[in-house]
């Protein structure tokens, strides 16, 4: 089955960039998303990437694909203090309809 | 439309009590997820349903665990008898066919 890996925990100064990476296994995946989580909450989802693409820019936000090494990143511009959370990377193959999620990424802000 | 509703938002049990917890999907979504976050393993998967079915419940930890969903605006997860190491919070997602899956706030299951 599919596997999605991130690294736990970022740290970033206020206004700076911040990058959150994510590898997945299975090259069919068909959509690539990020979702967030604030304390206590569900999941919101932030953006997706379909397959086919390579970059798409939502606002402060930019995901790259790398379909070729499976690896899609979410870049946060200007990072503010309410972009705390912790955000997962989920790929979708809709053969078999599962979304699989990332173990997460702790984004905590330095003022 | 109110999103997912999931209930209750907290559960404190003892162990070996049973456990049911409900979901509504938003109206119109074909598909209706359960999963169960913890600390040591993140969101699993734990069963989804396409059209009131369950098509996968491979996720589903144990015989103690049962999902049901007898109509398209109502599913529940059952835990009989539930056990420390079930305390996590359990979400409910729904989708439409191919869109954007929503998730509830969840269900966060302390079990003593």
């Amino acid at each position: 089955g599919e596997d999605v890996e991130q690294s736990l925990f970022l740290s970033v100064r206020e206004g700076d960039s911040s990058v959150i990476n994510c590898t997945y296994t299975d090259s069919s995946s068909t959509y690539l998303y990020w979702y967030k989580q604030e304390p206590g909450a569900g999941l919101q989802l932030l953006t997706y990437i379909f397959s086919n693409m390579d970059m798409k820019q939502d606002q402060r936000l930019t995901v790259l694909l790398n379909k070729k090494d499976k690896h899609l990143s979410l870049r946060i511009a200007d990072t503010q203090t309410g972009d705390s959370a912790i955000y997962f990377c989920a790929a979708i193959n809709f053969g078999n309809e599962k979304l699989t999620f990332g173990t997460g990424t702790r984004l905590t802000i330095i003022p | 439309d109110a999103g997912v509703i999931q209930s209750p938002r907290h559960e404190v049990t003892e162990m070996g009590q049973e456990v049911t917890l409900r979901c509504k999907p938003i109206s119109g979504h074909d598909y209706l997820f359960w999963y169960r976050q913890t600390m040591m393993r993140g969101l699993e998967l734990l069963i989804y349903f396409n059209n009131n079915v369950p098509i996968d419940d491979s996720g589903m930890p144990e015989d103690r665990f049962s999902a049901k969903m007898p109509n398209a605006s109502f599913s529940t997860l059952k835990i009989q008898p539930s056990e420390p190491r079930d305390s996590a919070v359990y979400f409910c997602a729904s989708r439409q066919n191919t869109g954007e899956l929503f998730f509830g706030e969840g269900s966060r299951l302390t079990v003593l």
